[in-house]
């Protein structure tokens, strides 16, 4: 079964911090994607990419950024944190028509 | 716009009755259809997927229904089981797009024992 790995499961910043959210595939995914989960908004878009230092904006790609420096890694990339970044992260890569997703961060912004 | 819209952001169902979950879409390329399940605290997890070329498919309690003409479908899980509370996302794609899904926002599914 693929593997999706994020880094950590819960997460306080402060407001004004760069904040770096990783996630890790073991099947040599070409697809990841970063979304983010927030009670009746549903699953956002922020960024996704097919390859190895390749990216592209989602729905709301504001205020973050992106880093595939590695097949097998997907980093988000919040600049300068806001309290209205706070919220579930989520990562998932494709397979078989469908996404298997990471067990996401829940990032709060102080 | 939407493209994928589930109109009962919450829905309550006693233990061992049915529960159906809809979901509309309004992109007629979309082709695949999938149904994710999420728990608080964790990433969702895949459930049940249906082509366009079926009306249906089933798997132990959980069916999906897809009625190309109307843009619908909906997940019926019989009998529902106080385990399946959870928020359900409807997603939608057209194969060989490289994978992005198109999302519902969710409707949370309560049973009640």
């Amino acid at each position: 079964d693929v593997k999706v790995t994020q880094s950590s499961r819960y997460l306080v910043k402060r407001t004004g911090e760069k904040v770096f959210l990783e996630c890790v595939q073991d099947m040599d995914h070409e697809n990841m994607f970063w979304y983010r989960q927030d009670p009746g908004l549903g699953l956002r878009l922020i960024y996704f990419s097919y390859d190895v230092k390749m990216k592209e904006k989602g729905d709301i790609p504001e205020g973050y950024s992106v880093s595939r420096e590695k097949k097998e890694r997907f980093s988000l990339i919040l600049e300068s944190a806001s309290t209205n970044q706070t919220s579930m992260y989520l990562c998932a890569t494709f397979i078989n028509y469908g996404y298997t997703f990471g067990s996401g961060t829940r990032l709060t912004v102080v | 716009d939407q493209q994928v819209k589930q109109n009962s952001p919450s829905l309550s169902v006693q233990e061992g009755r049915i529960s159906i979950l809809n979901c509309d879409y309004t992109n007629s390329m979309f082709d695949y259809f999938l149904w994710y399940k999420k728990y608080p605290a964790e990433g969702p997890t895949f459930l049940i997927s249906i082509s366009s070329i079926k009306d249906k498919n089933e798997d132990g309690r959980f069916t999906v229904f897809l009625n190309k003409s109307a843009k619908h479908l909906s997940l019926h899980i019989v009998p529902s089981q106080p385990g399946d509370s959870a928020v359900y996302f409807c997603a939608a794609s057209v194969l060989g797009s490289q994978g992005n899904l198109i999302f519902g926002k969710g409707t949370k599914l309560s049973v009640k024992p």
